[in-house]
C-alpha cells in the first residue's frame, strides 16, 4: 500500500524567510510520481510539480526548489524569501503507475505574515 | 483553454434532498476523479474513471452516492437523500494520462441543513 506523510499540521513563518514542507511516502513499487499542490484560501488545488522515481534531481523554479532523495523516501518543497501570497495548505501525493489514483498527505497549512 | 468546469459553485438543500453536482473535464484528457474535502476527514477520493468507465469506487461513502460519467465531457455525482453529515467540498479533477497530475475544478460547496 502508498502512503504520504506530511507530518507539519501548520507552519507560520514572517514574510521573507525561508520555509520548508517535509513529505515522507512509502511504496513498494519502483516506478512512481510524486507530486506538489497548493490549496491558496480561494480553495482551488494548483499542481506545482511532478518528478518521477528515476529522476532525483533536485528542481528549481523561482523562489520554489524541491529536493527528492530516495534513500529517505522524502520529497521536500522549499520557499525562499516567503511571501504573504505563499500562505496556502499544500500538498504533497504519490502515483503509482497503474494503479490509477494518486494517494495525498493530510497537507500542510503554510502562514506567512507580514 | 477552459479549466475542469464545475456547478454549481454553492449548493445549500436541506436533509432529505437530491443533490447532483456535474463536472466537464479538460477536454482531451481520459480520466476524471471525485474528491471530497472536510476539516474532519481532509481530501477523500470518492470514485475515478477511465475512459468514461468507473474504476474504483471503493471510496464512495454508502449507497446514497452514486456518480455516472455517460461521456468524455461529463459526469454527475448524486447524492439521495442528503445529510448533514454530507456538506464538504466537492472537487472534480481530470487527468491526461497516467500517471499524470491532476487538474482540479474550483469545488462545489455543499451544505445540507
Amino acid at each position: 500500500a502508498q502512503k504520504v506523510t506530511q507530518a507539519q499540521t501548520e507552519i507560520s513563518v514572517v514574510e521573507k524567510e525561508d520555509v520548508t514542507l517535509d513529505c515522507v511516502y512509502e511504496t513498494r513499487d519502483t516506478t512512481y510520481y510524486l507530486f506538489w499542490y497548493k490549496q491558496p484560501p480561494s480553495g482551488e488545488l494548483v499542481f506545482l510539480i511532478r518528478r518521477n522515481s528515476f529522476d532525483e534531481q533536485n528542481e528549481i523554479s523561482g523562489r520554489y526548489s524541491w529536493n527528492f532523495q530516495k534513500s529517505t523516501s522524502s520529497f521536500n518543497f522549499t520557499i525562499t524569501a516567503s511571501q504573504v501570497v505563499d500562505s496556502a495548505v499544500y500538498f504533497c501525493a504519490l502515483g503509482i503507475t497503474n494503479a490509477g489514483k494518486s494517494t495525498f498527505g493530510d497537507g500542510t497549512t503554510l502562514t506567512v505574515k507580514p | 483553454d477552459a479549466g475542469v468546469i464545475q456547478s454549481p459553485r454553492h449548493e445549500v438543500t436541506e436533509m432529505g434532498q437530491e443533490v447532483t453536482l456535474r463536472c466537464k473535464p479538460i477536454s482531451g484528457h481520459n480520466s476524471l476523479f471525485w474528491y471530497r474535502q472536510t476539516m474532519m476527514r481532509g481530501l477523500e477520493l470518492l470514485i475515478y474513471f477511465n475512459n468514461n468507465v468507473p474504476i474504483d469506487d471503493s471510496g464512495m461513502p454508502e449507497d446514497r452516492f452514486s456518480a455516472k460519467m455517460p461521456n468524455a465531457s461529463f459526469s454527475t455525482l448524486k447524492i439521495q437523500p442528503s445529510e448533514p453529515r454530507d456538506s464538504a467540498v466537492y472537487f472534480c479533477a481530470s487527468r491526461p494520462h497516467e500517471p499524470g497530475e491532476l487538474f482540479f475544478g474550483e469545488g462545489s460547496r455543499l451544505t445540507v441543513l
